[in-house]
């Protein structure tokens, strides 16, 4: 079966940097789009950054461009998210999503979070 | 970039009665719709997409209508394992944007 499973989440400082990580398993990863989706603490959902299925096709909300970048490595069945310049307002559960069968736009698989908390 | 909103923000239902969730759009989105289910500590749960497709192993109970800017979730009886908060989302563009949601009650 479908399996998305995060890691890297923590405790970070205000300005700090972090890297998540999914890996995939029970599909062909390569066929498909990912993205990252987050839910601050209380709040309701925010998609984050996409990446095609070769990789060379990315999009990021407004309010992380410049700050994250997504990458994946497809050989290893992975995808990540690395953070950079933090700030409060970035504490939350961070999903590895799936999207449907290409081009779709809705996801169909979520992994069970892994939470960043942005605190001095 | 286009701002989805539901109504009610929160919903109380007594089990086994009819559940109508609402959710619009800023402009069209045509039929690029679909809705989430999330019981508390879980991940969403993908319920329809296209705005009235079932995803695989929902069952019939949930229905999904509506195309352009209008959009409903039906749940026709609601099961105890239904209450929930319940989210639509818009893939017509990029960003796409999730709605602030729903959250169904017990009465």
């Amino acid at each position: 079966q479908v399996q998305l499973v995060e890691s890297g989440g923590g405790l970070v400082k205000p300005g700090g940097s972090l890297r998540l990580s999914c890996v995939a398993s029970g599909f062909s990863f390569s066929d498909y789009y990912m993205s990252w989706i987050r839910q601050a603490p209380g709040k309701g959902l925010e998609w984050v950054s996409y990446s095609r299925s070769s990789g060379s096709t990315k999009y990021y909300a407004d309010s992380v461009e410049g700050r994250f970048t997504i990458s994946r490595d497809n050989a290893k069945n992975s995808l990540y998210l690395q953070m950079n310049s933090l700030r409060a307002e970035d504490t939350a559960v961070y999903y590895c999503v799936r999207e449907g069968p290409a081009p779709s736009g809705w996801f169909d698989h979520w992994g069970q979070g892994t939470l960043v908390t942005v605190s001095s | 970039e286009i701002v989805m909103t539901q109504s009610p923000a929160t919903l109380s239902v007594s089990p086994g009665e009819r559940a109508t969730l609402s959710c619009r759009a800023s402009q069209s989105v045509r039929s690029n719709l679909g809705w989430y289910q999330q019981k508390a500590g879980q991940a969403p749960r993908l319920l329809i997409y296209a705005a009235s497709t079932r995803a695989t192993g929902i069952p019939a109970r949930f229905s999904g209508s509506g195309s352009g800017t209008e959009f409903t979730l039906t749940i026709s009886s609601l099961q105890s394992e239904d209450f929930a908060v319940y989210y639509c989302q818009h893939f017509n563009e990029w960003p796409v944007a999730f709605g602030g949601g729903t959250k169904v009650e017990i009465k």
